[in-house]
Order: structure tokens, then C-alpha cells, then sequence
């Protein structure tokens, strides 16, 4: 069975500072990995992925993540945080299950606060 | 030219009422979800639909009833709707290539509110 691990459920920085969100993940085969965003009263909006490429993805609004297998990580950062960053941040894994489907598991969210 | 779009926004109605969610996906995907975002922010899947056909059920109670008319439609029905009910539902479309899925595309969520 996979499972997620959001570390934080709740992070503050200020405007101008670097964001880190910690994500941990268990898999059992070989797992696709995202990062969503949902602001207040929002739908949920993707921000990156990784699907087996490059370890180090880039998503947008200047995000990235790296996947470290050894870690079994997937932490998103953003070297300067906007204002307009302030949201919920899900950590989502995706992978076979035994039964021969596809499942989807998410993270239980980081509240993400940004001071001016 | 939203991708994925689901009707109504918001839907506030007594307990022992029948309602239904409607989505529908332009992107094509052959995937479709129904997510519940429950008042801590978890999101939970309840059913997926792969080209009309459900392939995930979760423990959802049967008063919960998905209906896919045709890969593009995925809509939701609650019979006899209790106050535990409230929540925010999503519908989600995806597309799972032999190159690893695309991600998964959310509509903009429906708040049902059970009172």
C-alpha cells in the first residue's frame, strides 16, 4: 500500500524568504508523484510532477521539486515566496496497487503563510 | 474552455433531500474521479470511472451513486443526503499513458452543505 507523509501542516515565512514542504512517501512499484495547490475557496490546481524523467522538476510559478529515492522524498521548494503564494499545498502519490489498478493518495495538506 | 467543470459551485439543502453534482472533462482523458474534501482538508477518492466502465468503489454508503453516460460525463447522485454529507466534492480526469500519467485535472469543487 503507498502512503503520504506531508511533515508540516502548517508553514510561515516571509515574503522574499525561501518555502521548503516536506513530503515523504511510501511506494511499493514505481510511483508518479505530484504537488497541488489549492487556494481559498479553490479548485485544485497542479503544480508539478514527476513521472519517471528528471529528478529535479520544475513546475510553475517558479516551484520545483526533487525526487530522492533514497529518501523516498519529494519536497517542494521556491527560492523567493510571493504574497499571492499563500495557500494549501498537497503532496500526492500515485501507483499500481496488487489488485492491478492505479490509485491516487494524498497528502493531508501544508497551510502555507506568507508575512509581508 | 474550462478542462474540467462541474455544476452547481455551491448547493446548500435539508437533510432527507435527493441531489445531484454534474462534471464534464474536454481534455479527452478516459479517466474520471470523484474526490470528498472533508472540513480538515483530506481528500478521499470515491469512485473512478475508466471510459464509462466504474473501476474504483471505494467504502462509500450506496446512498451515493455515480452515473457515466459517456467517457466526457461522470456526474454524482446522493439519495436521502445527512448533515454528515457536507462537504466539498471534486471531480478530477486523468490520462495514464505507457510514459506515466499526465496528472491528474480537478474541477473547481462543490461545496454541498447539508443542513
Amino acid at each position: 500500500a503507498q502512503s503520504v507523509t506531508q511533515l508540516d501542516s502548517h508553514v510561515s515565512v516571509s515574503e522574499g524568504t525561501p518555502v521548503l514542504l516536506r513530503c515523504n512517501y511510501s511506494s511499493s512499484y514505481s510511483p508518479s508523484l505530484f504537488w497541488y495547490v489549492q487556494h481559498p475557496n479553490k479548485g485544485l490546481q497542479l503544480l508539478l510532477k514527476y513521472t519517471s524523467a528528471a529528478t529535479l522538476v520544475k513546475g510553475i510559478n517558479g516551484f520545483e521539486a526533487e525526487f530522492k529515492k533514497s529518501e523516498t522524498s519529494f519536497h517542494l521548494t521556491k527560492p523567493s515566496a510571493h504574497m499571492s503564494d499563500a495557500a494549501e499545498y498537497f503532496c500526492v502519490v500515485s501507483d499500481w496497487e496488487d489488485t492491478g489498478r492505479r490509485a491516487l493518495t494524498f497528502g493531508s495538506g501544508t497551510r502555507l503563510q506568507v508575512q509581508p | 474552455d474550462t478542462a474540467v467543470s462541474q455544476t452547481p459551485k455551491y448547493l446548500v439543502t435539508q437533510m432527507g433531500n435527493d441531489k445531484s453534482i454534474k462534471c464534464e472533462q474536454n481534455l479527452g482523458h478516459d479517466t474520471m474521479y470523484w474526490y470528498k474534501q472533508d472540513s480538515k482538508k483530506f481528500l478521499k477518492i470515491m469512485f473512478s470511472y475508466n471510459n464509462k466502465e466504474l473501476i474504483i468503489n471505494e467504502t462509500v454508503p450506496n446512498r451515493f451513486s455515480p452515473k457515466s453516460p459517456d467517457k466526457a460525463h461522470l456526474n454524482l447522485h446522493i439519495n436521502s443526503l445527512e448533515l454528515g454529507d457536507s462537504a466539498v466534492y471534486f471531480c478530477a480526469s486523468s490520462q495514464i499513458r505507457t510514459t506515466g500519467e499526465d496528472g491528474y485535472t480537478f474541477g473547481s469543487g462543490t461545496r454541498l452543505t447539508v443542513v
